[in-house]
């Protein structure tokens, strides 16, 4: 069974730091581009990044380029987000979510999700 | 950017009914539309890939159409478990975006 398992929300200042990471099972990580999607309260969903599956190659959407960093660690079935310079409209539920098989950007399975809250 | 224009954002209906959901895009997206659905726990559910795709373990009542810009997601006949919140998303192209979504909720 595919489970995705978001880790490393929390209340976070604003201007500070944080990583969230997503620990994948069930399946062969290494063989699957994966993604995070957030969720501002009681907003839309949000494409945030999406990563390769060997992590060579990235996208970002416009609101967080430059600011969070998409990566993985195959060995470790793990997706990770290195959130910096966080603002107030961070705030959301942020998924971790696979990517099917390539080159489909569709996302086949999400994980329930972590809290990031931007606040001082 | 493609710009996904989802309608109606409320959808009033019954059990029973047959509904449906429209996703405009603002060019064309060669089909590379999908639906899902998400329930107030916040849990996401993938439903149709590439416009008109079940996902594997969706009831047959769920089906997708559409062409070019212009998209839909039709549930025959609704069941209780189906009054949820749904999103299309275009992969065309990066960005990757969502429509605002539609709540379908007990008249």
């Amino acid at each position: 069974e595919v489970q995705l398992v978001e880790s490393g929300g929390g209340l976070v200042q604003p201007g500070r730091s944080l990583k969230l990471s997503c620990a994948a099972s069930g399946f062969t990580f290494s063989d699957y581009n994966m993604a995070w999607v957030r969720q501002a309260p009681t907003k839309g969903l949000e494409w945030v990044a999406s990563i390769s599956y060997g992590g060579s190659n990235t996208h970002y959407g416009d609101s967080v380029k430059g600011r969070f960093t998409i990566s993985r660690d195959n060995a470790k079935s793990t997706l990770y987000l290195q959130m910096d310079s966080l603002r107030s409209e961070d705030t959301a539920t942020y998924y971790c979510a696979r990517h099917w098989i390539t080159p489909s950007l569709y996302f086949d399975y999400w994980g329930q999700g972590v809290m990031v809250t931007v606040s001082s | 950017d493609i710009q996904m224009t989802q309608s109606p954002s409320s959808l009033p209906a019954s059990l029973g009914e047959r509904v449906t959901i429209s996703c405009r895009a603002s060019q064309g997206i060669s089909n590379n539309l999908n639906w899902y659905q998400q329930k107030p726990d916040g849990t996401i559910k993938p439903l149709i890939y590439y416009t008109s795709n079940l996902q594997s373990g969706v009831p047959s009542r769920f089906s997708g159409s559409g062409s070019g810009t212009d998209y839909s997601l039709t549930i025959s006949s609704l069941e209780p478990e189906d009054f949820a919140m749904y999103y299309c998303q275009q992969d065309a192209s990066f960005p990757l975006t969502f429509g605002s979504g539609t709540k379908l909720e007990i008249k």
